[in-house]
């Protein structure tokens, strides 16, 4: 199993600040996703990076996927409230996605 | 469409029990995943399928948990018997194709307490 650190664990920020975070691994993926999901609800797919060095953007959230295909970075510019939520990162290991942890995002008005 | 549905919601029951875990897959999606999310573990895929056909049941903890897919609108997870440990949320998802290449679709998921 390809591990995926994710870091930080947990954030809470207040409404308007900038934030990033990572998802680290020492495997090189084909392609990563990112996911967020809502308290009570399964994961819902934000984006998918497939080019090292690859960045991709919806709305106020970047994504960025590491030359080597190791590493990719989420940040978020003027958070919201409606930001809040797990935010998953997953590596394609063939047919199966393996997940990070998640970093716990808590956006306060 | 109505989404990946999962039955039921919340289930609560004691160490021992049998306990059944049923999934509708979104029409036309051909692979379909069983996925256990814990705070310690987070989201780990147990098995999954193709055509109705189990691909990978690597991730199975013990040979108390079983999955079948009779058909393509169907799909359930067995525990039996259930222990306190086996307590965590249970996803199912599904997706036209079985690479990254193609969204999975995650259900409500059922959270799931053994006492």
């Amino acid at each position: 199993t390809q591990l995926l650190e994710q870091s930080p664990q947990f954030l809470s920020i207040q409404e308007g600040e900038n934030l990033t975070v990572y998802c680290n691994s020492s495997s090189v993926f084909s392609s990563l996703q990112w996911y967020r999901q809502e308290p009570g609800e399964g994961p819902v797919l934000l984006v998918t990076v497939v080019t090292g060095g690859e960045v991709k953007k919806l709305k106020r959230l970047t994504f960025q996927f590491g030359d080597a295909r190791k590493d990719s970075s989420l940040h978020i510019t003027a958070a919201q409230p409606g930001d809040t939520g797990l935010y998953l990162c997953a590596g394609d290991s063939g047919y199966a996605l393996n997940f990070g942890k998640g970093t716990s995002l808590l956006v306060t008005p | 469409d109505a989404g990946v549905i999962q039955s039921p919601r919340h289930e609560v029951t004691e160490m021992g029990q049998e306990v059944t875990l049923r999934c509708k897959p979104i029409s036309g999606h051909d692979y379909l995943f069983w996925y256990r999310q814990t705070m310690m573990r987070g989201l780990e895929l147990l098995i999954y399928f193709n055509n109705n056909v189990p691909i990978d049941d690597s991730g199975m903890p013990e040979d108390r948990f079983s999955a079948k897919m009779p058909n393509a609108s169907f799909s359930t997870l067995k525990i039996q018997p259930s222990e306190p440990r086996d307590s965590a949320v249970y996803f199912c998802a599904s997706s036209r194709g079985g690479s990254s290449s193609y969204e999975q679709y995650f259900g409500p998921g059922t959270r799931l307490t053994v006492t």
